[in-house]
């Protein structure tokens, strides 16, 4: 079983439409990221988080580390936010920096 | 530059040759990390360095696989006698200091080995 979980694998959504992508982990973390995965590979950082909420512009991503479950939310979807989005953990060992990915969410937004 | 940048973008060898590809992280950050996305699978972490410490190279595939950065900046994954299922991207990211911060990723080098 992965240590990270990512639901669903495959998203088709119309424009407009909120989208939820979830990610369960089994590891204590001292930090966990949302990824962006152009189709050209290009990987962008969305959010590092460790607890709470955090928001930027129509994207919101949330953490509960009792539930070791984070939720990565878009408001208003649009074609542009087709992409692969990864969650990633750090595992909560010192010296164990290296990120743990989920293995993605392949949304598509369809005009 | 602004961002961690990787050279070359695109690469095809023929089996069994050697091939270098390049990480530039983003000035000051001290963490430098190498993974692999094979095609159709997820990303892989491959090694990480962390300043001046002893690399963790838990992820490197095989001993045909190897890394350095020099001056703890740039660094180099080099690959000797290639096979075909090292066909993949190479991504590498970086960040300020210990892996709790924002990781920056490179565009990646696309490995084909034929």
């Amino acid at each position: 079983k992965n240590e990270v979980e990512q639901s669903p694998q495959n998203l088709t959504a119309q424009e407009g439409e909120f989208i939820t992508i979830n990610c369960s982990y089994s590891v204590g973390i001292s930090a966990l990221h949302w990824l962006q995965q152009h189709p050209g590979g290009g990987i962008v950082s969305l959010f590092m988080l460790s607890s709470g909420k955090k928001k930027h512009g129509r994207l919101i991503a949330t953490i509960n580390i009792q539930e070791k479950h984070s939720s990565l939310h878009i408001t208003a979807s649009h074609p542009r936010d087709s992409a692969v989005y990864i969650c990633a953990v750090i595992k909560a060992n010192f010296g164990n920096e290296k990120l743990t990915f989920g293995t993605g969410t392949r949304l598509t937004i369809i005009p | 530059g602004a961002g961690v940048s990787q050279s070359p973008s695109n690469k095809v060898t023929e089996k069994g040759k050697d091939v270098e590809l390049r990480c530039d992280p983003i000035s000051g950050h001290t963490a430098l990390y190498w993974y692999r996305q094979s095609l159709g699978q997820g990303l892989e972490f491959l090694i990480y360095f962390q300043g001046n410490s002893a690399p963790d190279k838990s992820g490197l595939p095989s001993d045909r696989f190897s890394a350095e950065r020099t001056g703890g900046s740039v660094s180099t994954l080099t690959i000797q006698r290639t096979q075909q299922e090292d066909s993949a991207v190479y991504l590498c990211a970086s960040s300020l200091d210990r892996g709790d911060t924002e990781a920056f990723f490179g565009q990646g080098t696309r490995l084909t080995v034929v």
